[in-house]
Formats: C-alpha cells, sequence, structure tokens
C-alpha cells in the first residue's frame, strides 16, 4: 500500500520553542492531507484539513496562528507549532488520500510525539 | 454533530478465542464506516469498510456490518491470533465534507 512517512517521530523541546513536523507521502501524490492529534486513551481529534497550493482549513476551537500547516507540495505537508507550551505535548498524526480516492482510503503517518518542557 | 462510541479496553482474548468489539454511531447522513488498525510502532491502517446499510466488510478475517436501524459496526473475528493484537479504532466519514471521526480506539491484547 502507499506508504506516509513523518518526520520527527519524536520530539522534546523547550516552552516557547517552535516546532516543525512533516509528513510525506512517499509513493504517491496526495492533493489531500490531514493532521490529527491524539491525547492519550483519547481519539484522533482532526485539526485541519491541508490542501496542496491553498490554506488550511482548521476545525472549531484548533487555533490556525499556533497550529501553522503548509501543504507546498502534492508529497509534503508541514504542521508548525509555534511557541510551544507543555500543553501542546502530544502525539500527532498526518494522514493523506490518494489522487482520486474514493472517501476513507486515507493513508497514516506512524505519528510524531511532541513533548514541551 | 456526528459522532462514533467504542467500547472500552483494553480487552484481552486467549487465541483462538472468538472477538467482539462493539461500535455504535450517530450521523445526520448517511456515513460510510470504517474499522482502522494499529499496530505497534505502526500508522494506522484501513481495516475493513462498509459503504451502505447491511454492507458487511472483510478482511483477514474480520468482519463487520452496517446496521442502520441499530447504528452499530461491530468488529468481529472467529479466531484470534496473538498477531492480531493492536488498537482498534472504529470511524464514519459524511460524505458531505468527507471528514472521518473516529472512536476512542479499543486496545486488543491476544494472549499465546
Amino acid at each position: 500500500g502507499a506508504v506516509v512517512s513523518q518526520h520527527p517521530s519524536w520530539v522534546i523541546c523547550k516552552s516557547g520553542t517552535s516546532v516543525k513536523i512533516e509528513c510525506r507521502s512517499l509513493d504517491f501524490q496526495a492533493t489531500t492531507m490531514f493532521w490529527y492529534r491524539q491525547f492519550p486513551k483519547q481519539s484522533l481529534m482532526l485539526m485541519a484539513t491541508s490542501n496542496e497550493g491553498s490554506k488550511a482549513t482548521y476545525e472549531q476551537g484548533v487555533e490556525k496562528d499556533k497550529f501553522l500547516i503548509n501543504h507546498a507540495s502534492l508529497t509534503l505537508s508541514t504542521l508548525t507549532v509555534t511557541s510551544a507550551h507543555p500543553e501542546d505535548s502530544s502525539f500527532y498524526i498526518c494522514s493523506a488520500r490518494v489522487v482520486g480516492a474514493r472517501t476513507g482510503e486515507l493513508f497514516f503517518g506512524e505519528g510524531s510525539r511532541l513533548t514541551v518542557l | 454533530g456526528d459522532s462514533v462510541t467504542q467500547m472500552e479496553g483494553p480487552v484481552t482474548l486467549s487465541e483462538e478465542a472468538f472477538l467482539t468489539i462493539n461500535c455504535t454511531y450517530t450521523a445526520t447522513g448517511y456515513p460510510s464506516l470504517f474499522w482502522y488498525v494499529q499496530y505497534p510502532g505502526e500508522g494506522l491502517q484501513l481495516l475493513l469498510k462498509a459503504t451502505k446499510a447491511d454492507d458487511k466488510g472483510s478482511n483477514k478475517g474480520f468482519e463487520a456490518t452496517y446496521r442502520k436501524e441499530t447504528t452499530s459496526f461491530h468488529l468481529e473475528k472467529g479466531s484470534v491470533q496473538v498477531s492480531d493484537s493492536a488498537v482498534y479504532f472504529c470511524a464514519l466519514s459524511d460524505a458531505r465534507d468527507d471528514k472521518i471521526i473516529f472512536g476512542k480506539g479499543t486496545r486488543l491484547h491476544i494472549l499465546p
């Protein structure tokens, strides 16, 4: 199946710094990528939908100035957590839809665990 | 809004036992329903899906039937294996906005 890779898989940063997480589709093009946040023992919460070449669409309650999303190419979307604070510590997961695929045929990255000290 | 509720885990079974993980949903439209699986250290993978009422999705010995009358999509397997140990997520997607909503996940442990 299609492969989605996230980098880094694990990052620790100091409070107040910014962290960038990359999501790459390795063997397919993805016009749409999704960013999720997962808390321990909780569901995946959709944060935003990232469309190549246009602004991301954020879910209600997600601060777009804090979670900057860029989808500059058909194989790369980035999530930047700006001025990170301990409450931003979480597991961030991206997924991508193959161009032309039907609803639900998403491929997921392995996730990136962010710890803010 | 739309939501998915699945049984709390962890679920621990012996190898070759019968598995059921319950999932119910709330949706205003006619969603597609999915089960995703996350094996240790890996990303989520689509396990099976059903797009309309009475459809049965199946894969790797797992089955789930889209029950509109009970708004359910329970996951079943007749004989589980140690390799089935993973976290299972029930999810729905409403065609109106193409978003996927996940349940909280159920961790499954299979003992040899």
